[in-house]
């Protein structure tokens, strides 16, 4: 079974500095991986996936992730952050072909001025 | 678009009682699912749903049980409700093996307390 791990609980950082959130994931077979953010009292909404291809993956809002294979990693990044970036991020990962998305357990973004 | 629809978005239940969170989604989804979000776990996977008449078991099902009797339904039952099914649920539905970009859409989430 695969399973992830979202190295930072919180991760604070000042407006327009650049932020790295790590992923890492365990998995003994080909996977899928994602991002995706919560804003406050709302759903899921996914930021970026890497299927299969170029292992840099650009997303939504300015984020882009790398996919790692020999580190198991998933990274995400944005050179430079916004106050409106404040919300929680979830890494993913499913099997090719599985019906189980398996999410990390979220790191929280604190943007501040 | 209203895309995949939950209800209710509040409940709160006494230990015991029995209740149904409904999901409907309008987009032709084969996939539909419902996750648990509680602090510091993340997001887990309690059912999924392959297709109308199929469902399977996620990562913790105890408690609860699903049907799926439309494409567009995937109702949600407490079976007995316990404090620790006191939760914030999430339905998500995305594409089958025809279509499949690998993206779940989620519905608003149902925020339920059980005293």
């Amino acid at each position: 079974a695969q399973s992830v791990t979202q190295l930072d609980s919180q991760v604070p950082v000042f407006e327009e500095a650049p932020v790295e959130l790590r992923c890492n994931y365990s998995s003994s077979v080909s996977v899928y991986l994602f991002w995706y953010v919560q804003y406050p009292n709302q759903g899921l909404q996914l930021l970026l996936k890497y299927l299969s291809g170029s292992t840099l993956v650009k997303g939504i809002n300015g984020f882009e992730a790398e996919f790692n294979k020999s580190q198991t990693s998933f990274h995400l990044r944005k050179p430079s952050v916004h106050i409106s970036d404040t919300a929680e991020y979830f890494c993913a990962v499913s099997t090719l072909g599985g019906n189980k998305l398996v999410f990390g357990a979220g790191t929280i973004l604190r943007v501040k001025s | 678009n209203a895309g995949v629809t939950q209800t209710p978005k509040f409940q709160v239940l006494k230990t015991g009682q029995s209740m149904t969170l409904q999901c409907a989604q309008d987009m032709n989804h084969e996939y539909m699912s419902w996750y648990r979000q509680d602090p510091g776990m993340g997001l887990r996977l309690i059912h999924y749903s392959v297709g109308a008449g199929i469902t399977d078991q996620g990562e913790v099902p105890n408690g609860y049980n699903v049907s799926r009797s439309t494409t567009e339904d995937f109702p949600l039952r407490l079976l007995s409700a316990a404090p620790s099914q006191t939760s914030v649920y999430f339905c998500a539905s995305r594409f089958g093996p025809t279509g499949y970009t690998g993206e779940l859409f989620f519905g608003e989430g149902s925020r339920l307390t059980v005293l």
